[in-house]
């Protein structure tokens, strides 16, 4: 089956600085990458995902970016704020099959 | 459009005894997963389940656990003898699995299950 690791494992970063989080997968079958937002006592939220027919995609402070070849994808959040912390979570899968989530990342943002 | 609701939200049982968790899926979705999440860690796949079928179980465990989703009525998690290993949050997501195949998860508040 597939394998995602996360990196790093926890993060701070000051107030308006940028936050990378990486990802790779192991089963270069996998078409679907999406990236989760987990605050404490909730349930994960969608916050913004990838599919293999596409290098990068943005949604204002949040992108994605992916490379099939290297099998590995990246969560960038610019313009960080206080309220971006919590844990991220990536997962990779091929339609219409069971996630694989990464161990998940708590990045913490300091005001 | 609600989204995914589970309840309940928090649920303790002491050993022996049997839990039941509640998955009712978003508007028009047909599709559930469960997830098993231990404190500190990530996601674990159990079970997915479309109406009437169990389509993948191959991350619940054999004995004591069973999942199902009937034609009316929300999907069921069951976990019979919990034992103190049990105690983790659990998540149900729902899919639409459109005609686009479009499989994108949407996950519910989960509930916490202890126990004694």
């Amino acid at each position: 089956g597939e394998n995602v690791e996360q990196h790093p494992s926890t993060l701070s970063v000051q107030e308006g600085d940028s936050a990378v989080i990486k990802c790779t997968y192991s089963d270069s079958a996998s078409n679907y990458f999406p990236w989760y937002k987990q605050e404490l006592g909730k349930g994960p939220q969608l916050i913004i995902d990838i599919r293999s027919n596409v290098g990068e995609k943005k949604d204002q402070r949040i992108a994605v970016t992916l490379n099939k070849t290297a099998k590995h994808f990246s969560l960038h959040i610019t313009e960080t704020q206080p309220e971006d912390s919590a844990v991220y979570f990536c997962a990779a899968t091929l339609t219409g099959n069971q996630f694989y989530f990464g161990t998940g990342t708590s990045l913490t943002v300091i005001p | 459009n609600a989204g995914v609701m589970q309840n309940p939200r928090h649920l303790v049982r002491r050993r022996g005894q049997e839990a039941r968790l509640r998955c009712s899926p978003m508007k028009g979705h047909s599709h559930v997963y469960w997830y098993r999440q231990l404190p500190e860690e990530g996601l674990k796949f159990m079970v997915y389940l479309q109406k009437e079928n169990i389509i993948d179980e191959s991350g619940m465990p054999k004995e004591r656990f069973s999942a199902e989703f009937p034609k009316e009525g929300p999907s069921i998690l069951r976990i019979q003898q919990v034992v103190r290993g049990d105690s983790a949050a659990y998540f149900c997501a729902s899919s639409p699995q459109d005609i686009r195949g479009y499989d994108t998860q949407y996950f519910g508040p989960g509930t916490r299950l202890t126990v004694l």
